[in-house]
C-alpha cells in the first residue's frame, strides 16, 4: 500500500484538461511543499514534470501545472494530446526518517 | 547532460545479496546533488530506496528497508552503488539509479536495471 493516494486512472479528450489528486497527511503533503509528479511511459525511465509542487523543469510544456490545498496535491495536464498518456506518479518529502514517499500511480489515457 | 549507465546483474538467488552500480558522466558526482535508487516491481508503482549525498557523503534510506540496504559512492570511478541482502522474491523489480538536486526529487534517471530474484 502506497504512503500517498492516488486515483488507479483518469481520462480525457485531446484538448481537454485532466486533474489528477494525490492524497497524503499532515506529515508529508501538508507538511511540506516538496510534493513532485513524474511521467512514465511504458518501458521508460519516470520523467520529472512537477517539483516543489509547482515547479516546471526546463523543457516541461506549460501545459502540465501542479498545486497544492492541504494535505492533496494535484497535477493539471491542459489541452491534453496523445503523447500525455502515460502513468503518473506523485511523490512527497515526508521528514528525515522517511525523505521519500510515492504514489501508487495513475493511468491517463487520451480517448 | 548527465547520463547514469546502470550494470548489474538480472538474477539474484534468493538469500543472497543484490548489487548494482550506476556509472555517472556529465556531471561531477561529488557536487551538491543526490545519487538515488528508485525501484519498480513488475507492473507496480515506484518505492524510494534511498540516496547518497554527493557533497557530504550522508546516505539517507527507507525506513522499510534500512536494515538490508546500502548506497555508497566512489568517487574516483564516478560511480555510485546499491546493496541490497538477504533478497526475497518480494524485491524482484527494475531498479532506477537516478540524481537529484535534492533527496526527495530526481529529475535524471537511468535506464533501469531488472532483477529477479529467484534460484
Amino acid at each position: 500500500q502506497s504512503a500517498l493516494t492516488q486515483p488507479p486512472s483518469a481520462s480525457g479528450s485531446p484538448g481537454q484538461s485532466v486533474t489528477i489528486s494525490c492524497t497524503g497527511t499532515s506529515s508529508d503533503v501538508g507538511a511540506y511543499g516538496y510534493v513532485s509528479w513524474y511521467q512514465q511511459h511504458p518501458d521508460k525511465a519516470p520523467k520529472l514534470m512537477i517539483f516543489d509542487v509547482t515547479k516546471r523543469p526546463s523543457g516541461v510544456p506549460d501545459r502540465f501545472s501542479g498545486s497544492k490545498s492541504g494535505n492533496t496535491a494535484s497535477l493539471t495536464v491542459s489541452g491534453l494530446q496523445a503523447e500525455d498518456e502515460a502513468d503518473y506518479y506523485c511523490s512527497s518529502y515526508a521528514g528525515s526518517n522517511n525523505p521519500v514517499v510515492f504514489g501508487g500511480g495513475t493511468k491517463l489515457t487520451v480517448l | 547532460q548527465v547520463q547514469l549507465q546502470q550494470s548489474g546483474p538480472g538474477l539474484v538467488k534468493p538469500s543472497e545479496t543484490l548489487s548494482l552500480t550506476c556509472v555517472v558522466s556529465g556531471s561531477s558526482i561529488t557536487s551538491g546533488y543526490y545519487w538515488g535508487w528508485i525501484r519498480q516491481p513488475p507492473g507496480k508503482g515506484l518505492e524510494w530506496i534511498g540516496s547518497v549525498s554527493g557533497s557530504s557523503g550522508s546516505t539517507y534510506y527507507n525506513p522499510s528497508l534500512k536494515s538490508r540496504v546500502s548506497i555508497s559512492l566512489d568517487t574516483s570511478k564516478k560511480q555510485f552503488s546499491l546493496k541490497l541482502t538477504s533478497v526475497t522474491a518480494a524485491d524482484t523489480a527494475l531498479y532506477y539509479c537516478a540524481r537529484g538536486g535534492y533527496t526527495y526529487v530526481y529529475g535524471s534517471w537511468g535506464q533501469g536495471t531488472l532483477v529477479t530474484v529467484s534460484s
